[in-house]
């Protein structure tokens, strides 16, 4: 029973590219939610989805953010004309349903880097 | 504004001695409180959770304890090993409409 699979694991780009994050959830989980860790910070929330929704985007920046969670596939968090300060590790993590007694279960993380 | 606080950035301990790791919270409207663990590289693994209407909940070496009076957890790991050295993030749910991780705790378990 596979994990939450991110990728690609390591993704560098230049500034005013593109940057594109997979995730695919446990098999079973509808329930998607998008993470920023800045180094030496915690995890800052950025969004949540479920198919095809997106729930809750509180945490996304207004700009250059996107996420989407399609019916078939993966979970995409967008992120275009990248700039330095985009460098950080962003995590995705996914429930079966909503709840603290449902705990959310992450990936390894896709770690971006800005030139 | 941070609603969930873990004031120790860092926590070294010997092995075979206890492990407490604090966290604190604002808002009262949280119903479930999780504890993760993180190593480099890797993502939060989930470790244990309490609901709020509990005030303790232990599963094996790990025991977390909730004070809602004093808007505080406490993870307490006994004994503590030297594969328990990792990130601990403390963790908040309020009823799924908002989940809120604190900045997180590295402990280190010196042999």
């Amino acid at each position: 029973n596979a994990g939450v699979m991110q990728n690609p694991r390591h993704l560098v780009r230049r500034r005013g590219q593109e940057a594109r994050l997979r995730c695919s959830p446990m098999k079973g989980h509808s329930h998607v939610y998008w993470y920023r860790q800045l180094p030496e910070e915690g995890l800052k929330f950025m969004v949540y989805l479920q198919k095809e929704n997106i729930i809750d985007e509180s945490g996304m920046p207004k700009e250059r953010f996107s996420a989407e969670f399609p019916k078939e596939g993966p979970s995409i968090l967008r992120i275009q004309q990248v700039v330095r300060g985009d460098s950080a590790a962003y995590f995705c993590a996914s429930s079966p349903s909503v709840g603290g007694n449902q705990p959310q279960h992450f990936g390894d993380g896709t770690r971006l880097s800005i030139l | 504004d941070q609603q969930v606080k873990q004031n120790s950035p860092s926590l070294s301990v010997q092995e075979g001695r206890i492990s407490i790791l604090n966290c604190d919270y604002t808002n009262s409207m949280f119903d479930y409180f999780l504890w993760y663990k993180k190593y480099p590289a890797e993502g939060p693994t989930f470790l244990i959770s309490i609901s709020s209407i509990k005030d303790k909940n232990e599963d094996g070496r790990f025991t977390v304890f909730l004070n809602k009076s004093a808007k505080h957890l406490s993870l307490h790991i006994v004994p503590s090993q030297p594969g328990d050295s990792a990130v601990y993030f403390c963790a908040a749910d309020n009823y799924g409409q908002n989940f809120v991780f604190g900045p997180g705790t590295r402990l280190s378990v010196l042999p």
